[in-house]
């Protein structure tokens, strides 16, 4: 078992749909990031949460550290959304970043 | 604003040779770290780097190894390279322990 799962893996919408992608975990963090990699490698960081929930523009990430789940929402989806996210979480007293294995999301116009 | 950059952005090399991947920080962060991310694969952790001295060790080969230099850039070596080497490397910086940002990725092709 992954200390690390996301739901689900691949995700397809329409522009303008609501999303949400879910993200588990099974070991100790300090903080837990949300990043988006595009096609061509680079990795792009999101959010870095270690409680309650953050937004920014069109983007709302929540962590529940009771429950070791978070969640990223992207409202109002957009053809440009279109990316791997991918969930890492900062083991803690370390400087190790754990990754999911991503979540492949499409949207059409 | 400036971000994390990483030369070069594509390399490739020969069964056995050896590479460098270099890593300039954001302005100002003292932390840099080093991930592995194989075709189709997760980014693996390989080293971090805190005031030029390493901080933690993730799955790096005996083979690699990386420093830190005074100003804060980061070098990654890797000798006798095998064909299982080819990956995105990237390089991430952060002020301590603080959000963690991205470089753009070496892309290592070993033929």
């Amino acid at each position: 078992k992954n200390e690390v799962e996301q739901s689900p893996q691949n995700l397809t919408a329409q522009e303008g749909e609501f999303i949400t992608i879910n993200c588990s975990y099974s070991v100790g963090i300090s903080a837990l990031h949300w990043l988006q990699q595009h096609p061509g490698g680079g990795i792009v960081s999101l959010f870095m949460l270690s409680s309650g929930k953050k937004k920014h523009g069109r983007l709302i990430a929540t962590i529940n550290i009771q429950e070791k789940h978070s969640s990223l929402h992207i409202t109002a989806s957009h053809p440009r959304d279109s990316a791997v996210y991918i969930c890492a979480v900062l083991l803690i007293a370390t400087d190790k970043l754990i990754f999911g294995t991503g979540t492949r999301l499409q949207v059409f116009p | 604003a400036a971000g994390v950059i990483q030369s070069p952005r594509h390399l490739i090399k020969e069964k056995r040779e050896t590479a460098t991947l270099k890593c300039y920080p954001i302005p100002r962060h003292d932390t840099v770290y080093w991930y592995q991310q194989g075709p189709g694969q997760d980014p693996q952790f390989l080293i971090s780097f805190y005031e030029k001295m390493q901080s933690d060790k993730g799955s790096i080969p005996d083979r690699f190894s990386a420093q830190q230099f005074s100003d804060y850039h980061s070098e990654l070596n890797m000798s006798s390279l095998e064909l299982g080497d080819s990956a995105l490397y990237f390089c991430a910086s952060s002020s301590g322990l603080a959000e963690q940002f991205f470089g753009p990725g070496t892309r290592l092709t070993v033929l």
